[in-house]
C-alpha cells in the first residue's frame, strides 16, 4: 500500500530535549514536506526536499532541522524543543509539487506536546 | 504574496442538506487548486483537485470548479451525510518559489442525523 509513515503518533516531551519524528513514504516521491497545523491557522510549511541532499526553509523553519540522505526518510529534529511547538505534525510527499501535480500523500500525523 | 481564504467555521447542517465551502485564493502565476479532507483522528486525504482554469474537480458527491475570474474554488455537494463530518481545507500548489501547498485554515463540518 502506497503510504506515507511518520512516527510517533503523539510524544510528550520536557523543553530542551532533543526528539527526532521520522517520516518514510514508500512510493519513490521526490518531493518531500513538514507542516504543523495550528488552531485558526490551517498548515504551514516548515522544511521541504526536493531530492535526496536538496532541503529548504519553508514559512516556519525556526527551531528545527531536517536531513534528507535517503529518497524514502525525511526526519524532522527538534534540537532544544519549547512549548510553542507543540502543534499537530504532518510529512507529505508528492511526486511532482507546483502546478499539474497529482495531490500529496500525507502522514497520519504526529500530536506533539512540549511541556 | 500567495493565500487561501476559507470562509469560517463551523458550520452544522442537517443530514441531506446542500453544502457549500467558499474558498477563494491568491496567488502570482497559475495555481493548481485542492480540497483535502481531514477526518476526526486522521491525516489529510486528497478529496479533487483542479489544474487550470474552468476545469471541475469531483469526488464522492463532492464538486468544484476553478474560476480563475472570481479566484475562487469553492466546495459544493448536493446532499451530505454524517460521514461527511470532517475538517475540509482548500489549498493552493505552485511551481514557482518554495514548492508547497498553501492551505486555508480550515473549516469544520458537522452533518447532523
Amino acid at each position: 500500500e502506497a503510504q506515507v509513515t511518520q512516527n510517533p503518533r503523539y510524544l510528550i516531551t520536557v523543553t530542551g530535549k532533543k526528539l527526532t519524528v521520522t517520516c518514510s513514504q514508500n512510493m519513490n516521491h521526490e518531493y518531500m514536506s513538514w507542516y504543523r497545523q495550528d488552531p485558526g491557522l490551517g498548515l504551514r510549511q516548515i522544511y521541504y526536499s526536493m531530492n535526496v541532499e536538496v532541503t529548504d526553509k519553508g514559512d516556519v523553519p525556526e527551531g528545527y532541522k531536517v536531513s534528507r540522505k535517503e529518497k524514502r526518510n525525511f526526519p524532522l529534529i527538534l534540537e532544544s524543543p519549547s512549548p510553542n511547538q507543540t502543534s499537530l505534525y504532518f510529512c507529505a510527499s508528492t511526486p511532482q509539487p507546483g502546478q499539474g501535480a497529482r495531490g500529496y500523500t500525507f502522514g497520519s500525523g504526529t500530536r506533539l506536546t512540549v511541556v | 504574496g500567495n493565500s487561501v481564504t476559507q470562509m469560517e467555521g463551523p458550520v452544522t447542517l442537517s443530514e441531506e442538506a446542500f453544502l457549500t465551502i467558499n474558498c477563494t485564493y491568491t496567488a502570482t502565476g497559475y495555481p493548481s487548486l485542492f480540497w483535502y479532507v481531514q477526518y476526526p483522528g486522521e491525516g489529510l486525504q486528497l478529496l479533487l483537485k483542479a489544474t487550470k482554469a474552468d476545469d471541475k474537480g469531483s469526488n464522492k458527491g463532492f464538486e468544484a470548479t476553478y474560476r480563475k475570474e472570481t479566484t475562487s474554488f469553492h466546495l459544493e455537494k448536493g446532499s451530505v451525510q454524517v460521514s461527511d463530518s470532517a475538517v475540509y481545507f482548500c489549498a493552493l500548489s505552485l511551481m514557482q518559489g518554495a514548492q508547497k501547498l498553501v492551505f486555508g485554515q480550515g473549516t469544520r463540518l458537522t452533518i447532523n442525523p
